[in-house]
């Protein structure tokens, strides 16, 4: 089984800075076959990308995905209000190993 | 439009059963691979099983093996989950997300199972 690990836990930023949070796998993930989601209290998770780096229906530009192997990072580049929550990667190797990071959470300064 | 709704959940004693399904619209259900993921109350996603677009295969996490079954009914565009031997450690919301190749593009608003005696 791959396992994700997420970095910080916990991230306090203010708005209008840029957040970088990081996703280590414990061997490469086949095919960069990464994503991310954010997911906001009482609500279920959001896709935002996915394959790495490609942006989902609906991402705002301001979310950058990059990595490949086992080192991936989720950036976003101005923080609204409305990107403060829990962000979870996501690898899927194969339907036999499909599994998800601990979260970072992203919190108001 | 296009979504996955969930029913079924509820408080079950252990070692009792629960069924939980996925109503799908707006897609073409048969068309895709889906999902069950869940979340335990304060805790991070777990995935739970994969049924492939045309019900050929079925693969499960080693948490659930042998005691969930997933399925689906091609003529209700609906997935199911048949959850047997319930232990407390089940409890959790349970997510259907649909298969967008490789990651989870679309996502039902979960329902709470909680397992308690």
């Amino acid at each position: 089984e791959i396992v994700l690990t997420q970095s910080p836990a916990t991230l306090s930023l203010s708005p209008g800075e840029r957040a970088t949070l990081s996703c280590r796998a414990s061997q490469s993930v086949t095919g960069s076959y990464l994503a991310w989601y954010q997911q906001k209290p009482g609500q279920a998770p959001r896709l935002l990308i996915y394959g790495a780096s490609t942006r989902a229906t609906g991402t705002p530009d301001r979310f950058d995905g990059s990595g490949s192997g086992t080192d991936f990072t989720l950036t976003i580049s101005r923080l609204d209000p409305g990107d403060f929550a829990v962000y979870y990667c996501q690898q899927y190797a194969s339907s036999l190993s499909i599994t998800f990071g601990q979260g970072t959470r992203l919190d108001i300064k | 439009q296009v979504q996955l709704v969930e029913s079924g959940g509820g408080v079950v004693h252990p070692g009792r059963s629960l069924t939980l399904s996925c109503a799908t619209s707006g897609f073409t259900f048969s068309s895709y691979g889906m999902h069950w993921v869940r979340q335990a109350p304060g805790k991070g996603l777990e995935w739970v099983a994969i049924i492939w677009h045309d019900g050929s295969d079925k693969y499960y996490a080693d948490s659930v093996k042998g005691r969930f079954t997933i399925s689906r009914d091609q003529s209700k565009n609906t997935m199911y989950l048949q959850m047997n031997s319930l232990r407390p450690e089940d409890t959790a919301v349970y997510y259907c997300a649909r298969d967008g190749y490789k990651h989870f593009d679309l996502w039902g608003q979960g329902t709470l199972v909680t397992v308690s005696s």
